[in-house]
């Protein structure tokens, strides 16, 4: 079935990175643009950005350039999500999402589990 | 960036109630506009597309409607798997962004 597994929780200092991944299968990984969310601890959902599959070409949301970086191995249908000198606010859950077209309506139908990041002297 | 503001941020209801929640855009999306589902330690689950698109798998109890700057997400007959905090987002354009989010929450 279709599907998305995220790499598992994280803890690491203030000042380190982190590389999440989010491995795709049950369907051709480069048809549907990759999606990065992220969900602080009793928060709600926030839009990072999303990879295009095919081309590679990342677009970042405001608040998440220069230290957050989105990348590919098409051969391993995985997406990365790569985050460097981490900050205690970065705490928080990731997720990765499919972007699946209908009718001309765009939707995240597809979610990875989530990968927790925990930023903490 | 289009602004999404849910309504009520929470609410209490009891099995069987009728329960809706409103999303509005700080400008006209069209029917740009998702619905999603969360319950506490999962991913969102997608519910509805396109404003008023049922996701396959869903229950017909959760519809959708509104176009432009109004949006709704009705429950018709509330279960105890729908407890839950739901999502709007728009799709319209760049950055994506959510609403607030609403928990729906047993009376």
């Amino acid at each position: 079935q279709v599907q998305m597994v995220q790499s598992g929780s994280e803890l690491k200092k203030p000042g380190a990175s982190v590389k999440i991944s989010c491995k795709a299968s049950g369907y051709t990984f480069s048809t549907y643009a990759m999606n990065w969310v992220r969900q602080a601890p009793g928060q709600g959902l926030e839009w990072m950005g999303w990879i295009n599959t095919k081309s590679g070409n990342p677009t970042y949301a405001q608040g998440f350039t220069g230290r957050f970086v989105f990348s590919l191995d098409t051969s391993g249908s995985t997406a990365y999500l790569q985050i460097s000198s981490l900050k205690a606010e970065d705490t928080a859950i990731y997720y990765c999402a499919r972007y699946l077209v209908r009718g001309g309506y765009g939707a995240l139908d597809i979610w990875g589990q989530g990968t927790m990041v925990t930023v903490s002297s | 960036d289009i602004q999404m503001t849910q309504s009520p941020s929470s609410l209490s209801a009891s099995v069987g109630d009728r329960v809706s929640i409103t999303c509005r855009a700080s400008e006209n999306i069209g029917s740009y506009l998702n619905w999603f589902q969360q319950k506490p330690g999962k991913a969102p689950n997608l519910l509805i597309y396109g404003a008023s698109s049922l996701q396959s798998g869903v229950p017909s109890r959760f519809s959708g409607s509104g176009s432009g700057t109004d949006f709704t997400l009705t429950i018709s007959s509330l279960q105890p798997e729908d407890f839950a905090t739901y999502y709007c987002q728009q799709a319209y354009n760049n950055p994506r962004t959510f609403g607030q989010g609403t928990k729906v929450e047993i009376k």
